[in-house]
């Protein structure tokens, strides 16, 4: 019954590979969100989706590419790996977009942590 | 841009006792909401506490409160009787709701360790 959900929780591989990292929610949220944490422990947005449509699109190297296929995912999918992707990315979802109707917090994934060898 | 300082980068609590974290933010803003987020060692992210701006009253959550200084752009967690579990990161965010996009902001986090 867990509400947002990351597929794998861990993840190692070699530069220059492909890999996808998956996410799903079962709240029913319209609104879906990506961050990276670094090893410094910072996190920063990276994605966010409403209703399938990309509303956030943080300066982010064009390897990284969200999919949305309905609004209870959205995938992380991610080309060329390099040494710096090395990090631990959430997904998060919120009930929608800020009407000031707190609808707008934001409820996190476990975490998926990608090492990059 | 607005930003999110966080002074305090560890900090330490002896169990039952009382702690107070810091959070300054800078923003041109009236209306947006702030948050506390805490972050175990299981690595979860954990919602704490929200703030509305537009409120007057420091939101309460159980052992957390914050105080919510408008004018100052300060934003401090208190949390009462500290417990072992409460080891952790926390983070400080704010979210503009200035262009209905939810973008969130967050401090760099301050790690708070609860000594038995």
């Amino acid at each position: 019954d867990t509400a947002v959900s990351q597929t794998p929780k861990y993840l190692v591989t070699q530069m220059g590979n492909d890999k996808s990292i998956k996410c799903e929610q079962n709240l029913g949220h319209d609104t879906m969100y990506w961050y990276k944490q670094d090893s410094k422990k910072f996190l920063k947005i990276m994605f966010s989706y409403n209703n399938k449509e990309l509303i956030i699109n943080e300066t982010v190297p064009n390897r990284f590419s969200p999919k949305s296929p309905d609004k209870a995912h959205l995938n992380l999918h991610i080309n060329s790996l390099e040494l710096g992707d090395s990090a631990v990315y959430f997904c998060a979802s919120s009930p929608s977009l800020g009407r000031g109707l707190g609808t707008e917090t934001q409820y996190f994934g476990p975490g998926t942590r990608l090492l990059v060898l | 841009a607005q930003t999110v300082t966080q002074s305090q980068p560890e900090m330490s609590v002896q169990e039952a006792e009382t702690v107070t974290l810091s959070c300054t933010y800078d923003t041109s803003e009236n209306n947006y909401y702030l948050f506390w987020y805490k972050q175990p060692p299981s690595r979860q992210m954990i919602l704490v506490i929200r703030q509305e701006a537009y409120k007057q009253q420091n939101a309460t959550e159980n052992r957390f409160s914050v105080n919510f200084q408008k004018a100052a752009k300060s934003f401090s967690l208190k949390i009462s009787d500290s417990q072992l579990g409460d080891t952790a990161m926390y983070f400080c965010a704010f979210m503009s709701l200035r262009y209905n996009n939810n973008d969130m902001r967050f401090g760099a986090g301050t790690r708070l360790t609860v000594k038995p």
